[in-house]
């Protein structure tokens, strides 16, 4: 398996503009998080969902940030409109919940730039 | 609720030992422990299920103590590879394998 494919790596957009960031979790997987990570607050869980349903929103930041799971393959997280203040690493990743291997799997991040 | 990491950084020579301490103030189902390097994703080192389990990988081990919702790292005999941030992941009871990152260790291994 190729990992958690997360795309772009790196976006630089002008604050006010809409990001999309998206993520493919590794197949068979069903549980996926997405985390961001800045030097002030380290990792931090953003949302947290299970078999495609949403099961813990509590850490997203605000209503400009949204997450989506259509299918056990894609995820995509929003942000709109975008502030500097949204600048951070984004990380994906999935885990099998139940399975015998339980560890999370980490893909690439994608490094958002608001200006 | 994320967990607590003690220290936030550390310096070593290689060849030294290093502790980095993680706790929780809920009861733990397991915990988790990462090493991310500069500019890279967190790598998956170990995890612990069980109270008072012991887990080792190379010259890393670690220990959960759930009474006390406390894990350990421990790094023996650094090498210049063991530099990194670590951090712990925790998952609570009854909050499915929801995982919660504390803030970090810092660890340099210096020649």
């Amino acid at each position: 398996d190729a990992g958690v494919i997360q795309s772009p790596r790196h976006e630089v957009t002008e604050m006010g503009q809409e990001v999309t960031l998206r993520c493919k979790p590794i197949s068979g997987h069903n549980s996926l998080f997405w985390y961001r990570q800045t030097m002030m607050r380290g990792l931090e869980l953003l949302i947290y969902f299970n078999n495609n349903v949403p099961i813990d929103d509590s850490g997203m930041p605000e209503d400009r940030f949204s997450a989506k799971m259509p299918n056990a393959s894609f995820s995509t997280l929003k942000i709109q409109p975008s502030e500097p203040r949204d600048s951070a690493v984004y990380f994906c990743a999935s885990s099998l919940r139940g399975g015998r291997v339980p560890e999370a799997f980490f893909g690439q991040g994608t490094r958002l730039t608001v200006v | 609720q994320q967990p607590v990491q003690s220290p936030q950084a550390v310096i070593l020579r290689e060849g030294e030992d290093a502790v980095i301490n993680c706790s929780s103030s809920k009861a733990l189902y397991s915990v988790h422990w990462y090493r991310q390097k500069h500019g890279e994703a967190p790598v998956f080192l170990m995890i612990l299920l069980k109270g008072g389990e012991q887990k080792g990988h190379e010259k890393i081990s670690a220990s959960f103590n759930e009474k006390k919702q406390q894990s350990s790292l421990y790094l023996t005999a650094s090498q210049l590879s063991y530099s990194g941030t670590y951090f712990c992941g925790t998952e609570q009871r009854n909050a499915g394998n929801m995982l919660t990152f504390g803030g970090g260790t810092r660890l340099m291994v210096k020649p």
